[in-house]
């Protein structure tokens, strides 16, 4: 079982709907979780960090529920640039290192 | 520009051929990080620094795979006998966080290794 599972999409959704990624995680002892957003050819780029209690940047919100060991990211009111690849990201207790999903491909189109 | 930079940012070569990459990470940052990413997969850990010291290596890190930091600046990783296993997109990233604590990475725009 990979440490770090996201469904690799496509997701195609139209401008201005809003759209959910979940991914799970493995290591239960695991305690910072981010999402990072990866441009094709690009490099990746920190999007937003999760905490327990969830927290929100614009149209962006970030949810955490370590009982059953799965992060989301809801993106309200899509627009075209987000099109991007999501990687869901865990920090797991004790190791000094980022273990990355495989990434959820996103197509906003007009 | 002040972010990670990382050098070459393609380099093709052949198979048994050893190769080094380079990365300058963010000036005030003592940790540094090498990932390696194939196509339609995530970032792969491979190994990381604080400041000059090699704290952690992946087991995907075979004994053909080295990399230095010294004086804590910029690091290098070499593959020795190159396959074309190898071939994928190298990434440094480096941060200034504390372990553990919302650790934020600074990535480079990779070296991409082509082994024929």
């Amino acid at each position: 079982r990979k440490e770090v599972e996201q469904d690799p999409g496509p997701f195609n959704v139209p401008e201005g709907a809003t759209v959910a990624f979940n991914c799970t995680y493995s290591n239960s002892a695991s305690q910072s979780f981010f999402w990072y957003r990866q441009d094709c050819r690009k490099e990746p780029k920190l999007l937003m960090s999760v905490y327990s209690s969830g927290n929100e940047d614009g149209r962006f919100t970030a949810q955490l529920n370590r009982a059953s060991q799965y992060i989301s990211l809801l993106i309200r009111d899509s627009k075209l640039s987000d099109s991007a690849t999501y990687l869901c990201v865990v920090n797991p207790r004790g190791y000094n290192k980022l273990i990355f999903g495989a990434g959820t491909r996103l197509a906003v189109h007009p | 520009d002040t972010g990670v930079s990382q050098n070459p940012r393609h380099k093709i070569t052949k198979r048994g051929q050893n190769v080094t990459f380079r990365c300058d990470p963010i000036s005030e940052h003592n940790r540094l990080y090498w990932y390696r990413q194939t196509l339609g997969q995530g970032p792969e850990f491979l190994t990381y620094f604080q400041n000059e010291a090699q704290l952690e290596k992946s087991r995907l890190l075979s004994d053909r795979f080295s990399a230095e930091r010294p004086k804590g600046s910029f690091s290098t990783l070499e593959i020795q006998r190159t396959e074309q296993g190898d071939s994928a997109m190298y990434l440094c990233a480096s941060s200034s966080g504390r372990q553990g604590t919302n650790e934020k990475l600074f990535f480079g725009s990779g070296t991409q290794l082509s082994v024929l």
